[in-house]
């Protein structure tokens, strides 16, 4: 079974301040794929990255980056210099590969406050 | 990306009554199309996954009578909430996967009330 564990449940910071959401994952799969996702308060789900399992490059888009570990199963998102428009909550999900299997685990969540 | 539809956005209805949501996939043929739940402050939960022209799967625990889906075409997939109460109260959002994809894509989600 796939199982997502986002450990942090509320992180508050003052803007400007560099975060790091953490997401562990598990899976028996050799083949997958890593995301996160942006929930702001009106509900709908942000798409912001998708990894698969055979690229273990780190990411960097603006301020956002994501650093991948598949020794420690371990998919972790980097905001910098945070902004009060970050302020969300914020998914990890794990999917198999391809149809079927693209159904989404997801992890609980970290709510982020980003305080001015 | 692909662009996925649903609708409504919200929608409040009263204890009893029967709520259809609709999941589209504009531009791209779905053949596999997923429906999660969120409950508040909760994470999103599959409720079940559906293949054009066949029986949904559902997860355990998600009553199949109450929560009809049917995926009758490529581009549409709908979720009828049965004689809802109050407790069916909460966010509900598809996805889509086509063959052309490597990931599904998600709709806008709807917000259920039941009062």
């Amino acid at each position: 079974a796939q199982k997502v564990t986002q450990a942090q449940t509320e992180i508050s910071v003052v803007e400007k301040e560099d975060v790091t959401l953490d997401c562990v994952y598990e899976t028996r799969d050799t083949t997958y794929y890593l995301f996160w996702y942006k929930q702001p308060p009106s509900g709908e789900l942000v798409f912001l990255i998708r990894r698969n399992s055979f690229d273990e490059q780190n990411e960097i888009s603006g301020r956002y980056s994501w650093n991948f570990q598949k020794s420690t199963s371990s998919f972790n998102f980097t905001i910098t210099a945070s902004q009060v428009v970050d302020s969300a909550v914020y998914f990890c999900a794990l999917s198999g590969a391809t149809g079927a299997n693209s159904k989404l685990t997801f992890g609980k969540g970290i709510t982020l406050s980003v305080r001015p | 990306g692909a662009v996925v539809s649903q609708h409504p956005s919200r929608v409040i209805c009263k204890s009893g009554t029967s709520v259809k949501i609709e999941c589209r996939s504009l531009d791209f043929q779905a053949t596999t199309m997923f429906w999660y739940r969120q409950f508040p402050k909760q994470s999103l939960m599959l409720m079940a996954t559906s293949n054009e022209g066949s029986k949904a799967t559902y997860e355990q625990g998600v009553e199949k009578d109450k929560f009809l889906i049917n995926h009758a075409s490529l581009t549409l997939s709908t979720l009828t909430v049965t004689s809802a109460h109050p407790e069916d109260s909460s966010f509900y959002i598809c996805s889509a996967w086509g063959l052309e994809y490597t990931e599904a894509f998600f709709g806008q989600g709807t917000r259920l009330t039941v009062v």
